[in-house]
Parts: structure tokens; C-alpha cells; sequence
């Protein structure tokens, strides 16, 4: 069953740099476009980025200075890195796939970020 | 940024019920929207692209139309495994933006 895998830091200080990466199961990634979005805990949901397998970057211009979203196909993984968090950045960050773009089709299990001093 | 806004934002409707939500956009965006379901502590799940199209493997009983600015999600027998949190979401213009969401729960 396909499943993609998050993994990072879950508590930072402010800032600090947030990293977390996605990553395919089985060794493979499947889709041809890679997001990531965020939630804060019992709020909506924020877009904050897009890569294609080309390595092509489309990003939230609100979040576009402090933002990296990174594509290794050797890895079958994506990354992502927000530099200098604060507090308003505590959120669950989610991967997801698509094979649309900015259509994400499935989403990994999100990852508990918490900015705190 | 376009702004997307949902009715209601909360209903509350029995097993069996059909169930309608809107969503419009500050402006227009031709078909570019998705619909997604998030059950709580779950992530979200692609139900509806390009506004009517039904995702492979979702049941028949969800349903989306509409275009340009206002759009209709409905699911046409409600179940149990429906409750939850429907969004739309705009891909027309970046920035990507989704809809505060609508609460569905059982009467």
C-alpha cells in the first residue's frame, strides 16, 4: 500500500531553521509533483509549496524568503526547509504527491511542529 | 491572493441525508478546484478535482460542479465515514488557497 513517510524535528526555538523531509515507501516516489502544506493545530490549511520532478519551485509568496523545497530522485524524497521560525510557524506540516499540478492527491500523516522558546 | 469562502460553515444532517456545501472565490478561476475530506487527526483526502471530476476510487454518492466563481460539493447519501471537515481549494493563481472548511457531523 503506498504510503509516504515524514520525518524532522518537532520542537524548535525560535530562530531556529525547520527541517523535515518525505519520502516514498518502498523506495520509490510516485507522482510528478511534491507539496507541502501546513495546518495549524485546529485551524485550516496553508499552502506553502510545490516542486516538480523537474525540480521547477512554485512557492506561497508569503512564505517565499524564508522558504527551500528540494527534490532528490536518487532518495526518492522531498525536502523542506523554513529558516527563521517563530511561533506563528507551529503547525502540522503534511508532504503530499500529485500527479497535477497543485492537485495534491495524497498526503503523508503530517508532522507536530511546535515553536517555542 | 484569491479568497475562498465556504457555506455553511458547520451542518449537522442524519445517515441517508443529501448534504450540499458551497464554496465561491473572490474571483474567477475558470474549473481549477479541488474538494478534500479530513476526518480529525487525519490528513486531508482528494475527493473532487477540476471542480466535477471524481477522484479514482471515491464512492459515486460525492459530487462537485459549478465553475468561475461558485461551486457546489455534495454528497448525495450521507454516511457515517463522511463526518468530518470538506475544503475547497483554488489552483487557478498561486498562491494555492483552500476554504475554511465545513464541518460535517451526524445528527
Amino acid at each position: 500500500q503506498e504510503h509516504l513517510q515524514q520525518w524532522g524535528a518537532g520542537l524548535l526555538r525560535p530562530s531556529e531553521t525547520l527541517s523535515l523531509t518525505c519520502a516514498g515507501s518502498g523506495g520509490s516516489l510516485s507522482g510528478s509533483f511534491y507539496s507541502w502544506i501546513r495546518q495549524p493545530p485546529g485551524k485550516g490549511l496553508e499552502w506553502i509549496g510545490e516542486i516538480n520532478l523537474g525540480g521547477r519551485t512554485n512557492y506561497n509568496p508569503s512564505l517565499k524568503s524564508r522558504v527551500t523545497i528540494s527534490l532528490d530522485r536518487s532518495k526518492s524524497q522531498f525536502s523542506l526547509r523554513l529558516t527563521s521560525v517563530t511561533a506563528a510557524d507551529t503547525a502540522i506540516y503534511y508532504c503530499a504527491r500529485g500527479y497535477r499540478l497543485l492537485a495534491p492527491d495524497f498526503w503523508g500523516q503530517g508532522t507536530l511542529v511546535t515553536v517555542s522558546s | 491572493d484569491i479568497q475562498m469562502t465556504q457555506s455553511p460553515s458547520s451542518l449537522s444532517a442524519s445517515v441517508g441525508d443529501r448534504v450540499t456545501i458551497t464554496c465561491q472565490a473572490s474571483q474567477d478561476i475558470r474549473n481549477y478546484l479541488n474538494w478534500y475530506h479530513q476526518k480529525p487527526g487525519k490528513p486531508p483526502k482528494l475527493l473532487i478535482y477540476d471542480a466535477s471530476n471524481l477522484e479514482p476510487g471515491v464512492p459515486s454518492r460525492f459530487s462537485g460542479s459549478g465553475s468561475g466563481t461558485d461551486f457546489t460539493f455534495t454528497i448525495s447519501g450521507l454516511q457515517p465515514e463522511d463526518v468530518g471537515t470538506y475544503y475547497c481549494q483554488q489552483y487557478d493563481n498561486l498562491p494555492v488557497t483552500f476554504g475554511p472548511g465545513t464541518k460535517v457531523d451526524l445528527k
